[in-house]
């Protein structure tokens, strides 16, 4: 069975400007959340999508959002970029309201 | 204010010694907690768990202990082998909130 999949890899952008993200569960999954991983801060959460809806939101600003198709795929926007914005974007999928979730190998974002 | 704190940023231990991963928490919401192991450049990958009924959860070479009184988890990991050395993540769970703690790396040496 294929992991979760996160495109793209690598990323370097400018203030100012807006990302988007993707993630591909494993396949059968149908919850998806997204972490912020900085140095000294471990993983911050984002949100989590599950059946193409938002059900939980960690404490970030409005700049970052997200959305689930009806494939489970989830995407995460992140607009105006600030240089605080750099990190370490994780995706973690899990079935339903299971407690393991299966991470991807994440996506690191560089804002100049 | 961390909900999920690992105080040791880092820890070196010799191989085939045992290794003790600290975490503490806050909040007496949290049910059930987690274990994750990251590797340089891969996301992390889910070691082990423990609900908030039990006090110990073993799985071959790696153990959770739980202390409720003391708001306390821990890691064993017996015997302890190079390819143990990651970032270790500790994680908290109550209704639909995860809450990871800062990680502590692991370093064992041959």
């Amino acid at each position: 069975k294929a992991g979760v999949t996160q495109t793209p890899r690598y990323l370097i952008k400018t203030r100012g400007q807006q990302v988007t993200l993707s993630c591909s569960p494993i396949s059968g999954h149908r919850s998806v959340s997204w972490y912020q991983q900085t140095p000294g801060q471990g993983l911050q959460f984002l949100f989590e999508y599950f059946s193409e809806t938002q059900r939980n939101k960690g404490n970030f600003p409005g700049r970052f959002s997200g959305r689930q198709f009806s494939n489970s795929r989830s995407e995460m926007n992140v607009s105006t970029l600030e240089l605080g914005d750099s990190a370490l974007y994780l995706c973690a999928s899990s079935f339903d309201r299971t407690y393991e979730q299966y991470f991807g190998p994440g996506t690191r974002l560089t804002v100049t | 204010d961390q909900q999920v704190k690992q105080n040791s940023p880092s820890l070196s231990v010799q191989e085939g010694r045992i290794s003790i991963l600290n975490c503490d928490y806050t909040n007496s919401m949290f049910d059930y907690f987690l274990w994750y192991k990251k590797y340089p450049a891969e996301g992390p990958t889910f070691l082990i768990s423990i609900s908030s009924i039990k006090d110990k959860n073993e799985d071959g070479r790696f153990t959770v202990f739980l202390n409720k009184s003391a708001k306390h988890l821990s890691l064993h990991i017996v015997p302890s082998q190079p390819g143990d050395s990651a970032v270790y993540f500790c994680a908290a769970y109550y209704g639909q909130n995860f809450v990871f703690g800062p990680g502590t790396r692991l370093s064992v040496l041959p």
